[in-house]
This record gives C-alpha cells, structure tokens and sequence, in this order.
C-alpha cells in the first residue's frame, strides 16, 4: 500500500509562478524524498530531508518537513516549461524500502 | 549517484510469454529493487533483490510471477511471467548504497496485447 498521498493531484500553471505539492504520510519515517519523472521515464531525485530537518533548498525547489503533522511540501519558483512533470514523494520507514505517493502532475504553460 | 541502464528500454509481448528485463549498475550497490508502475500510477515495489539469495517479495507479488535473480552485486534480473495485458507497465530498476538516497534507472515499457 502506498505510504504518501499527495495533492493536488494535478496543478496548471504559468510559467514564472510558484507551484506548491503536498505530501502526507502515515507512519513514523527515517527520511523523505522527492523525485520528479518527465513522461512515463526514470524516475529524477531531486531532494533527501531527513526526519530531524525542517527544511532544505536546491536551487529553485525548497523542501520542508513537518513531522508533527506527517506531511512535506516541495515548492518550485519561478516555474518553467521544463519543470513539467509528475512529482512524487517517497517515504524511507526504515528496513531500506522507500513507498512512494500517487503524485502530482504539474503542467507549466508557457 | 549511481548510473542504472535497463534492457530492454520497451517491448511488446503476447499474452501468455514471458519477458526478462536486466538492469545494470556502473559499481556495486547494497540494494537492488524493482518497481512496477502501471498507467497513470504511482510506483509500486515488487521486491527486494538480494545477493546469493531469493528475493523479498511485497504483499500481492510472488516468485512464480516475478521471479528475480541477483548474481552479484551489480545485476539483476526480473521476469514477468506468463504475461496478461494487465502487466502492461513500466518497470523500474533502483539501487541504493550505504546512503540514503534511493536511484532509479530509465525503466522498461512494456505492453502486453
């Protein structure tokens, strides 16, 4: 079963805007991360944040964690065309597997 | 990181065959799995793939189905078995090392008619 449920499910926007994903999760975790896919391809990993981190920056993606709510939220700045894809989360729990979230599909209009 | 190739990249089968994916890695890892994603999906673990031993497979996934082989420490293999359109999906190879961060290779599309 999966561990992230993410939302929204899908989001459209302009290019230059802010997108915002969430993540919730159901169990304790040893970290958490998130990965993008272009088009049915490999999976991308974008960013690792730790269950004792709050928050961590790549770029233009920031990441944060909250632990006490179970849920984690990637924003990207300054969208662009490029950026168009499927974002999941992922959760470590430990024993080394890693459960991904159903995703959120991202379409940036140019 | 870790470069992951699969073959093959995709593949259209019959209903009823069988289809062995391989997946590579350019230096040894700790952790082999593989994943499947169905269409318009998230991903799914299939199972652990463990060195000189049988693979750890997840609720609803079994050896008859997807059996796994794991010669040494950088290749796997996977088999879909006795396929039906509803294995039609992507399946994805990923490692991990003594790390955290969990790699992906570019995964292998298949369609089953």
């Amino acid at each position: 079963s999966q561990q992230g449920e993410e939302d929204p499910q899908a989001l459209s926007i302009q290019e230059g805007e802010n997108a915002t994903m969430n993540c919730s999760y159901k169990t304790s975790i040893n970290n958490l991360q998130w990965y993008r896919q272009n088009s049915g391809r490999g999976l991308v990993h974008l960013i690792l944040i730790r269950s004792n981190e709050r928050e961590k920056h790549s770029g233009r993606l920031r990441v944060t964690l909250d632990t006490s709510k179970k849920s984690s939220s990637l924003l990207i700045t300054a969208s662009r065309a490029a950026d168009t894809a499927s974002y999941f989360c992922a959760t470590d729990t430990g024993g080394f597997k890693t459960i991904f979230g159903a995703g959120t599909r991202l379409f940036v209009k140019a | 990181s870790a470069v992951i190739s699969q073959k093959p990249s995709r593949d259209i089968c019959q209903r009823g065959t069988s289809l062995t994916i391989q997946c590579q890695v350019d230096s040894q890892v700790t952790m082999m799995f593989w994943y499947r994603q169905q269409p318009g999906q998230s991903l799914t673990l299939i199972a652990t793939a463990n060195q000189g031993s049988e693979a750890t497979y997840e609720s609803g996934f079994v050896i008859d189905k997807f059996p796994i082989s794991r010669p040494n420490l950088t290749f796997s293999t996977l088999t879909v078995s006795n396929m039906s359109p509803e294995d039609s999906s992507i399946y994805l190879c990923s490692v991990r090392r003594e790390g955290e961060t969990q790699y992906f290779g570019p995964g292998t599309r298949l369609l089953v008619l």
